[in-house]
């Protein structure tokens, strides 16, 4: 069974653009997590997506933004880049979503913002 | 509110030697306890968890985990290092109303010396 994909693996980008990343979860999952992890910050949840509803939402700036397609694949988007967003973004997925159910992460998406 | 504090950024162990982990979690209702490993360019693997029952946890590659409650710790242990456990581990806690939400530690990086 393939694992979690994230896409793109890497990416350069500019102050005030925006980017999309986005995850592809293990075949049969249906939750799916976003996080961000900084060298300053550490892992810091972003949001979870159930079946297409957002079910879980960390303290990040609206700038960040995420969404789920009837496939389970998800995307999240940051808006406006700050420098600050620099940092290596993992999804996770799981069946169900909850605490009994394991979460498998990719590999992550790293994000350089100039 | 949950937290996770992690005693010690670095760690350097020799193979063959114990590997100790120090993990102590804040939570106002009952726990659920992860170790995660990260190794370089690659996302987190679950080690073991801590939900329900038995507080002495064994997890993959080896390693285990005490949860005492009455020290609000879940240290990681390892009786025999291996080159192969050079890595970044992570302690996280959840809780029920949580659901997939985690909270992680600031991370510890073991060095395995030869």
């Amino acid at each position: 069974k393939a694992g979690v994909t994230q896409t793109p693996r890497y990416l350069i980008k500019t102050r005030g653009q925006q980017v999309t990343l986005s995850c592809s979860p293990i075949s049969g999952h249906r939750s799916v997590s976003w996080y961000q992890q900084t060298p300053g910050q550490g892992l810091q949840f972003l949001f979870e997506y159930f079946s297409e509803t957002q079910r879980n939402k960390g303290n990040f700036p609206g700038r960040f933004s995420g969404r789920q397609f009837s496939n389970s694949r998800s995307e999240m988007n940051v808006s406006t880049l700050e420098l600050g967003d620099s940092a290596l973004y993992l999804c996770a997925s799981s069946f169900l979503g909850d605490f009994l159910n394991e979460q498998f992460f990719g590999p992550g998406t790293r994000l350089t913002v100039l | 509110a949950q937290s996770v504090t992690q005693l010690g950024s670095h760690v350097s162990v020799s193979e063959g030697a114990l590997v100790l982990l120090r993990c102590n979690y804040s939570s106002s209702v009952p726990p659920y306890l992860f170790w995660y490993v990260q190794y370089p360019n690659q996302g987190l693997q679950l080690l073991l968890k801590y939900t329900t029952g038995a507080t002495l946890v064994k997890g993959i590659n080896g390693f285990e985990a005490e949860f005492k409650k009455s020290e609000t710790s879940f240290h990681l242990t390892k009786p025999s290092a291996h080159m192969s456990d050079a890595a970044e581990y992570f302690c996280a806690v959840s809780n029920k109303a949580a659901g997939n939400k985690l909270t992680f530690g600031g991370g510890t990086r073991v060095l395995v010396k030869p």
